[in-house]
């Protein structure tokens, strides 16, 4: 069974401080992994990655993944209350479990002004 | 405006009934999904889709049922068997092959049981 899991499941911050999420996988026939960030309903996308070793990057926020040791960060520079949400991660499975997108449980970030 | 539309925003179930929860998309997407999420956690995997008239069960596909035939529409039927279904349930749809792999998300709908 695919299995996405994330640590840590919540986090508390004041604005400037800047944090690590942390997502580790095991699925078969691995396509991708996908971030995206929830603040009231629908989560909207922040990243994509497929290669190993290759930072993605958007402002404060970057994100890399390691395909050998299965598993990606999250970072978050100088955060803001703003930057308060749920981070999710996702993996995008290939072959016969083609098209299945499995989420871990999600890390609830907070961030005090 | 292309996009994901999912409807009612709020609906009430009472005990033994079935209820359908619809979710629309003219994104021209061949694929769409369905996830519940619960308070403070992340999406669970209901069903999917990836063509007209075919689906897979998810993780927790037990209490529910999905059809699919219209490319546009994936609704999604919540039956007296799935004995705590209050939850907020996510549909999102996405393109396939080559590398679009990104989910588009719809607004949800909060099930509460009366």
């Amino acid at each position: 069974e695919d299995k996405v899991v994330q640590s840590p499941l919540s986090l508390v911050v004041h604005e400037g401080d800047t944090v690590t999420l942390n997502c580790s996988y095991e699925v078969t026939n691995f396509r991708s992994l996908l971030w995206y960030k929830q603040e009231k309903k629908a989560p909207t996308f922040l990243f994509m990655l497929t290669s190993s070793g290759i930072e993605k990057k958007s402002g404060r926020l970057s994100s890399i993944l390691d395909k050998k040791e299965l598993f990606s960060i999250l970072n978050i520079t100088a955060t803001q209350t703003g930057d308060s949400a749920i981070y999710l991660c996702a993996v995008n499975a290939g072959g016969t479990s083609y098209g299945k997108l499995t989420f871990g449980q999600g890390t609830i970030l907070t961030v005090h002004p | 405006d292309g996009g994901i539309t999912q409807s009612p925003k709020y609906l009430f179930r009472k005990e033994g009934q079935n209820v359908t929860l619809s979710c629309e998309q003219n994104l021209n997407h061949d694929a769409m999904y369905w996830y519940r999420q619960d308070p403070g956690q992340g999406l669970r995997l209901i069903y999917y889709s990836q063509i007209v008239n075919d689906f897979q069960k998810g993780d927790i596909a037990e209490g529910y049922s999905v059809s699919r035939e219209k490319k546009e529409s994936f609704p999604l039927t919540v039956t007296s068997a799935q004995k705590n279904p209050t939850a907020f349930y996510l549909c999102a749809s996405r393109a396939t092959g080559g590398t679009n792999e990104k989910l588009f998300f719809g607004s949800g709908t909060q099930l509460s049981v009366l």
